[in-house]
């Protein structure tokens, strides 16, 4: 089975320019997760999907950070514009199921390495 | 809310040596628990995993235990190997949304 892809896997922009990350989840996966990693910390959730509807987007810096999966499969996340702090590595993550699911585990992409100048 | 406090690292070892990790958590109602696994340059592997109290996880020759009068899950291994280098996350998953939660991670390097 093909994992949880993610691209691309570095991007080095300036602050206050625009990036987008891409993630394509397991076929058949109904819930799709994007999270934070900065340097030395577990990963935080920014986003959780149900298809293509959001479940929660609580942690999710709204006046900068968007995401959307109009299809129920592919999922962009998009940064604009970017600030210092948002250097990390940008996590995919997906599973069966999400509320009321029961224990599917989740499964990860490789990430995207970003580095704001 | 809910969080997971982990050791912090890193854990240095030589090969064959044991190996305790330690993970406590706070949380409402009853999380299952993970321990997950980052190689360089990769994403997170799901090492292990518990659901209820007294459950044991084991994979690799890694297991922990979901303690809940102590809410912990330790992480251990009776002979690390060089290959078993990584940082090592424990998380719990929260029983309304799912979401993860994830603890700081803990760096282990194992010298030959």
């Amino acid at each position: 089975e093909a994992g949880v892809a993610q691209s691309p896997r570095y991007k080095i922009i300036e602050k206050r320019q625009s990036v987008a990350f891409w993630c394509n989840p397991i076929s058949g996966h109904a819930t799709l997760y994007w999270y934070q990693q900065i340097l030395g910390q577990g990963p935080k959730l920014l986003i959780q999907f149900q298809n293509n509807g959001v479940v929660d987007d609580s942690q999710l810096p709204k006046d900068r950070f968007s995401a959307e999966r109009l299809k129920g499969v592919d999922s962009t996340l998009k940064i604009q514009p970017a600030k210092l702090e948002d250097s990390a590595v940008y996590l995919c993550a997906s599973s069966l199921a999400g509320t009321g699911g029961g224990n599917q585990p989740q499964h990860f992409g490789d990430g995207t390495r970003l580095s704001i100048l | 809310g809910d969080s997971v406090t982990q050791m912090e690292g890193p854990v240095t070892l030589s090969e064959e040596a044991f190996l305790t990790i330690n993970c406590t958590y706070t949380a409402t109602g009853y999380p299952s628990l993970f321990w997950y696994v980052q190689y360089p340059g990769e994403g997170l592997q799901l090492l292990l995993k518990a659901t209820k109290a007294d459950d044991k996880g084991s994979n690799k020759g890694f297991e922990a235990t979901y303690r809940k009068e102590t809410t912990s899950f330790h992480l251990e291994k009776g002979s690390v190997q060089v290959s078993d280098s990584a940082v090592y996350f424990c998380a719990l998953r929260d029983t309304g949304f799912q979401k993860l939660v994830f603890g700081t991670g803990t760096r282990l390097l194992v010298s030959p």
